[in-house]
């Protein structure tokens, strides 16, 4: 399975955006790059996710480089709510025994400041 | 909308014993999986199921068994409980492939004593 690599954790202050790095240089051509949080004592939630180009939702914006070997989160303006582990993680769209699973690595343990 | 609804939240179980963590969906998801959670640790994939009557398992089945009958449901077996085996379970579901996000349960955490 083609590996994620963030970094273990970052911090931010309220109301200001957060850019949370995803680097996947080994990301195949039919790999979706999936975005989850976890919450303290709650289950994964899902974030967003995206193929080759940027997506928009109400939770947050994820910018695709061009060459697909990295990524970024984006939360526009952070909120103490916001405080979670992050979840970048790529899902193989090209069948077979990987077709749709998620695989966790450690993730990005954001810290908001008030 | 209920989502993955999951039971019991917490257990205790003595070494030896063994129990049935439920998992029920109401979104008519075909996929459905099992996860275990260490202290500290990202996410590992026990089971899953890609419909009724189909499952496989995923990197860390020892220990653990699945059923599938219907599309809703989708019990995890704990035969023999051991300490190893504390940690919180996490039941998810999906639409087939990888262009749909997973929606998870809260989780039941379980203590082997």
């Amino acid at each position: 399975d083609a590996k994620t690599t963030q970094p273990n954790s970052m911090e931010s202050n309220e109301e200001e955006p957060v850019h949370l790095p995803c680097n996947h240089s080994t990301i195949s051509g039919t790999d979706y790059i999936h975005w989850y949080r976890q919450l303290p004592s709650q289950g994964p939630e899902y974030v967003i996710h995206g193929l080759t180009s940027n997506v928009n939702n109400r939770m947050a914006s994820l910018a695709i480089a061009e060459d697909r070997k990295s990524s970024t989160l984006i939360l526009h303006r952070a909120t103490l709510r916001d405080a979670a582990v992050y979840y970048c993680i790529l899902t193989s769209g090209a069948g077979g025994t990987s077709y749709g699973k998620l695989t966790f690595g450690q993730g990005t343990i954001l810290t908001v400041h008030p | 909308n209920a989502g993955v609804t999951q039971t019991p939240k917490f257990r205790i179980l003595k070494i030896g014993q063994s129990m049935t963590l439920q998992c029920t969906q109401d979104m008519n998801h075909n996929y459905m999986y099992w996860y275990r959670q260490d202290p500290g640790m990202g996410l590992k994939l026990i089971y899953y199921s890609v419909g009724a009557g189909i499952t496989d398992k995923g990197e860390v089945p020892n220990g653990y068994n699945v059923s599938r009958s219907t599309t809703e449901d989708f019990p995890l077996r704990l035969e023999l409980a051991a300490p190893s085996q504390t940690s919180v379970y996490f039941c998810a579901s999906s639409y087939p492939g990888a262009n749909y996000g997973y929606t998870f349960g809260s989780g039941t955490r379980l203590t082997v004593v």
